[in-house]
């Protein structure tokens, strides 16, 4: 069975400065995808990023990026100049690619990090 | 804005009571799903729907019983809650493909007395 783990159940950051949020995850698949997803207190789940495992380049968006590493099965993702607006509970999630049956939709998230950002 | 709405936000009810939960959205997305999350802890996926069918149960008690009426519509039906099922439900919605990201709505938080 596939599992994410995120090491980090808090970081902080001030504002401006960059801050790294880790994942590892296992799997025995060579296709998935990978995503990062932000739960701020007003609860809706966002999607910040998303990586294909067949590409090796990293994916950006804005100031967000990942660190995907896949023989270390390692996905980190880099907030540069970090916002007060980006506080939030950040989850690592998993997903096979073409899984269909009683596997199609599941998503396998990490545990999560609580990201503070001080001004 | 959120793209996908759930009603109501909030609701308690007792143990005996029956209420429904709803979710909505107009992305002409044909997956929908249920999560359950508890404070600081990743959504459970509950159930799966795909073009209207269900396609995962995640061994959840049928206390909980899910209905897809349509392709824009998810309801959770409620039914002799336990008090361990106080918690967040959120619902969320995909493009069919494991690429395709899930759009999560704001959910309902959800107390048992």
């Amino acid at each position: 069975a596939q599992t994410v783990t995120q090491s980090q159940p808090e970081m902080s950051v001030q504002e401006a400065e960059t801050v790294t949020l880790s994942c590892t995850y296992d799997t025995s698949e060579s296709d998935y995808y990978l995503f990062w997803y932000k739960q701020p207190p007003s609860r809706q789940m966002i999607l910040v990023i998303r990586q294909e495992a067949y590409k090796q380049q990293n994916a950006t968006e804005n100031r967000f990026s990942v660190n995907f590493q896949k023989a270390a099965k390692s996905f980190s993702l880099k907030i540069s100049d970090s916002q007060l607006g980006d506080a939030a509970m950040y989850f690592c999630a998993y997903r096979r690619a073409n899984a269909g049956g009683t596997s199609y939709g599941k998503l396998t998230f990490g545990q999560g990090t609580i990201l503070t950002v001080h001004p | 804005d959120t793209e996908v709405t759930q009603t109501p936000k909030h609701l308690v009810m007792g143990m005996t009571n029956k209420k429904s939960l709803k979710c909505e959205q107009h992305m002409g997305h044909r997956a929908m799903y249920w999560y359950k999350q508890k404070a600081k802890k990743p959504p459970e996926l509950m159930f799966v729907y795909s073009y209207e069918k269900l396609s995962i149960n995640e061994s959840v008690p049928s206390r909980f019983s899910p209905e897809c009426p349509n392709s824009s519509l998810l309801n959770l039906h409620l039914h002799a809650l336990q008090p361990e099922d106080s918690a967040l439900y959120l619902c969320a919605s995909s493009q069919m493909g494991s690429n395709q990201p899930q759009h999560f709505g704001d959910g309902t938080r959800l107390s048992i007395l």
